[in-house]
């Protein structure tokens, strides 16, 4: 079974602050990467997918990169409103594996 | 645009069932694949399984396969996820997506679950 990491669990950053996050797979999963963010009490929302393509109409602050096992998501210029919890997500044949999640917090 | 709504909020006893339903609009459910998620109180996203009305094709989850089926009606639009046998650790927020490819890119908005006596 894939299975998926995030790092780190959480972190807190100032405004403007660059963010990284980092999500390794367990095997090779080619570009099978989504990144999705979730606010308290929503759904969560496709940013990335296909570990680097932007999502129609997210700000172009947010991006990704990777192949194989290791990928990253970034944040060039963090705001206000990107406070919330953060997924890597693939695939295990059928079944949809995400990672455990990265909090963003402002400082 | 491409809606997914959501049941409302169900509380439900311990041993009992709950089914959720997910009307689509806006797309093409028929060809589409649904996935159910569940999302406990402060934890993660744990996938359930999928369902893809085109085809009849039912994925569950090993978790979950003895007591999950999902439904489609295709007249109107809408899956359901029946959940049986229910427990304390099956509090928690039930969502339904689109896949589309290897995109999951609409969303419910949710429907809690509480299981309580």
């Amino acid at each position: 079974d894939i299975q998926m990491t995030q790092s780190p669990s959480s972190l807190s950053a100032s405004v403007g602050d660059r963010v990284t996050i980092t999500c390794q797979a367990s095997q090779d999963i080619s570009n099978y990467v989504n990144w999705f963010q979730q606010k308290p009490g929503r759904a969560p929302k496709l940013l990335i997918y296909d570990a680097s393509t932007l999502e129609t109409g997210v700000p172009s602050r947010f991006s990704g990169s990777g192949y194989g096992t290791d990928f990253t998501f970034t944040i060039s210029s963090l705001q206000a409103e990107d406070i919330g919890t953060y997924y890597c997500q693939s695939y295990d044949n059928v079944a949809v594996i995400f990672g455990p999640g990265t909090r963003v917090e402002t400082k | 645009q491409v809606q997914l709504v959501q049941s409302g909020a169900e509380v439900r006893e311990p041993g009992s069932s709950v089914k959720v339903s997910c009307k689509a609009s806006g797309g093409t459910f028929i060809s589409s694949a649904f996935i159910w998620v569940r999302q406990a109180p402060g934890q993660g996203l744990q996938w359930m399984g999928r369902i893809v009305p085109l085809l009849n094709v039912l994925n569950y989850a090993q978790k979950f396969q003895d007591r999950v089926t999902f439904t489609a009606d295709k007249g109107t639009s809408t899956t359901y996820m029946e959940l049986s046998r229910l427990t304390s650790d099956d509090t928690a927020v039930y969502y339904c997506a689109r896949r589309t490819g290897y995109k999951i890119d609409y969303w419910g908005q949710g429907t809690l679950v509480t299981v309580s006596s």
